[in-house]
């Protein structure tokens, strides 16, 4: 069952700050963080495991909550550079060897 | 060491003619994913293998998609009597495979369209 993923679009100026969260109806073994540039490959953020661990590195954090099943996105004082669709893909559990992604969120930063 | 390459990058189809989409894993990764995404969408699973074997096919929307893995690294991903509704780009990922977290590493995706 897909994620579904929050807000569809944002619009922020450089070095403000934003949110984007993914909930599923399903219990979440693991999230996993995706950003995708206009024609280009997804590319790997950061993943988190159930357990309500956060993660993060320069300014891009994301948090797990399991109680909820829902992990957050979190961009700080953000650049010209995190424009993108940001994903987040879902595993149900440990066997599944895939994941099932949300619609997107798309994140345009203007100077 | 070189990312996830895909071939050909572009494919323009007739209705009806048959495809074959290419997809070269990162060495040494055992997992391997094709996935299906429309315009505005997020990546939609199609089917997996480790090493050679196809795990998990259940993606695939219909008899006439088929992937393989002969050897546990290239893969390619067959369309036969393509039809309109198969237009998408289809994205390859490979993974280390040895624990469910792996991260998925994309290619950049053949953009196929069926006219």
């Amino acid at each position: 069952q897909q994620p579904v993923q929050s807000p569809q679009a944002v619009i922020l100026r450089e070095g403000e700050d934003a949110v984007i969260n993914c909930s599923s109806s399903k219990a979440l073994y693991s999230v996993h963080w995706y950003r995708q540039k206009h024609g280009e490959a997804p590319v790997f953020l950061m993943i988190l495991l159930k357990g309500g661990e956060q993660k993060g590195h320069d300014k891009i954090s994301a948090s797990f909550n399991e109680k909820k099943q829902q992990s957050s996105l979190y961009l700080t004082a953000s650049q010209l550079s995190y424009s993108g669709t940001y994903f987040c893909g879902t595993d149900y559990n440990t066997n599944a060897g895939k994941s099932t992604f949300g619609d997107g969120t798309t994140l345009t930063v203007k100077p | 060491g070189a990312g996830v390459s895909q071939s050909p990058r572009y494919k323009v189809a007739k209705r009806g003619q048959d495809v074959a989409l290419r997809c070269d894993p990162i060495s040494g990764h055992v997992s391997l994913f094709w996935y299906q995404q429309a315009l505005g969408q997020g990546p939609e699973f199609l089917t997996y293998f480790q090493n050679e074997a196809q795990l998990d096919k259940s993606g695939l929307p219909s008899d006439r998609f088929f992937a393989e893995r002969p050897e546990g690294s290239v893969s390619t991903l067959k369309i036969q009597r393509t039809q309109q509704e198969d237009s998408a780009v289809y994205l390859c990922a490979s993974s280390l495979g040895v624990i469910i977290y792996s991260p998925l590493h994309f290619g950049n995706g053949t953009r196929l369209t069926v006219t």
